[in-house]
């Protein structure tokens, strides 16, 4: 175990539904990101938070949405999602955000039908 | 721009001979380099971290790298695969922003 918690670890979700995805640490970090994880594709950094403020938002579309209420908690809302988004979303956490080893749940496996 | 490449997207190997999974690196200054193993259905857990103290860094469950500035690699070994070391590795690079740029990927298969 890592100290990351994801849930769920499956979502099965249709392109009109909402939903979201959990991820929770109590390391004392104050950086957390979300990653996408597609088959044969490197990992791609979504979003990065650090002191519960956005940094970084690579070019993600709106139709996903994060929220960071407070350091140890991060959210992933989804909505109206396509199928080629059907991928492993990773969360990480680190303790700051200069050249500190990130920690990684254990992913949330989506499925868009 | 900081950029990994790995050489190779698929590495087999049987138990009990040495694993070598190749990285090499591109950056203007004095990386941070890393690697991490993703077994299936599991999240990504780091293996080794350098950060320009020794060059050879000795990381969990037997594997090591060796940074070599003069050749850009940081290459991962272990002298003796185990079934258990089937799975996914990447090698990343440290940004100067402090966040990672992962590589592609290196696939390890352990014949029995």
């Amino acid at each position: 175990e890592t100290g990351v918690t994801q849930t769920p670890r499956h979502l099965v979700m249709g392109m009109t539904n909402k939903k979201s995805l959990k991820c929770e640490q109590h390391l004392g970090h104050n950086a957390m990101y979300w990653y996408k994880q597609s088959a044969k594709k490197p990992l791609e950094l979504m979003f990065v938070y650090s002191l519960e403020e956005r940094v970084e938002n690579n070019s993600v579309p709106s139709r996903f949405s994060p929220e960071c209420p407070n350091s140890s908690h991060l959210f992933l809302h989804l909505h109206t999602l396509q199928p080629e988004d059907s991928a492993l979303y990773l969360c990480a956490s680190s303790l700051g955000r200069a050249n500190t080893e990130a920690f990684f749940g254990q992913g949330t496996r989506l499925t868009v039908v | 721009a900081q950029s990994v490449t790995q050489l190779d997207s698929h590495v087999s190997v049987s138990e009990g001979t040495p694993v070598l999974l190749r990285c090499n690196y591109s950056s203007s200054y004095s990386p941070s380099l890393f690697w991490y193993v993703q077994h299936p259905n599991k999240g990504l857990q780091l293996l080794l971290k350098y950060t320009s103290a020794a060059t050879l860094v000795k990381g969990i469950n037997g594997f090591e790298a060796e940074f070599k500035k003069s050749e850009t690699s940081f290459h991962l070994t272990k002298p003796s695969a185990h079934m258990s070391d089937a799975a996914e590795y990447f090698c990343v690079v440290g940004l100067m922003g402090g966040d990672m740029r992962f590589g592609a990927g290196t696939r390890l298969t352990v014949k029995p």
